[in-house]
């Protein structure tokens, strides 16, 4: 699975949009991008998938540029409710369809 | 749907005692994964399943964890003998296998306390 890299912590104010990027250099060519939140004492919870270009759904945005060796998480407009960590995964759809878990992005939204 | 169901949510036990958690996944997902989490590793995945099969278990920690699935419905994490080292919120999750997307659903966690 590649490797992934996110900045350890981050923070915001309330109605801000934030960006969380990830950077994987070593992406393969089956391998997509996904998103996880996890509040505190929770499990995590999927957020947002992707392959290439752009993603949205109701939560967040995803920008994946065209060489894929990255990757940006978009929270428009971030509540209170938003503060967790949001940890970014790659790997392919077939095969060994483990999930690896890196070390996350702590997300801090402020008042 | 209910979720991913676990228990028990809590577990405190002493040290050399045996700790049996459990888990139910979402009804049709074919793939069951056990995590473990802790402050200083985050996030480890120990073992995953799928058809009731365990593919990979090269993450559990050591002969002390084993892992079961007799049916599509239940599973179970063993400790024998438990160690304070264990202590950590356990997530059990599962998934639906559809192509590309790998939407993994998880429970709520056994947070397991051993004394």
């Amino acid at each position: 699975l590649a490797k992934t890299t996110q900045p350890i912590s981050m923070d915001s104010y309330e109605g801000q949009e934030v960006n969380i990027t990830c950077s994987h250099n070593n992406i393969a060519t089956n391998d997509y991008i996904t998103w996880y939140q996890q509040f505190p004492s929770q499990g995590p919870r999927f957020i947002i998938q992707g392959y290439k270009t752009k993603v949205t759904n109701e939560v967040a945005s995803l920008f994946i540029p065209a060489d894929r060796k990255s990757s940006t998480l978009s929270l428009p407009r971030v509540s209170l409710s938003d503060t967790a960590v949001y940890y970014c995964l790659v790997g392919d759809g077939t095969g060994r369809r483990a999930l690896t878990f890196g070390s996350g992005t702590r997300l801090q939204v402020q008042p | 749907d209910a979720g991913v169901i676990q228990s028990p949510r809590h577990e405190v036990t002493e040290m050399g005692q045996e700790v049996t958690l459990r888990c139910k996944p979402i009804s049709g997902h074919d793939y069951l994964f056990w995590y473990r989490q802790t402050m200083m590793r985050g996030l480890e995945l120990l073992i995953y399943f799928n058809n009731n099969v365990p593919i990979d278990d090269s993450g559990m920690p050591e002969d002390r964890f084993s892992a079961k699935m007799p049916n599509a419905s239940f599973s179970t994490l063993k400790i024998q003998p438990s160690e304070p080292r264990d202590s950590a919120v356990y997530f059990c999750a599962s998934s639906l296998a559809t192509g590309w997307v790998t939407e993994a659903f998880f429970g709520q966690g056994t947070r397991l306390t051993v004394v």
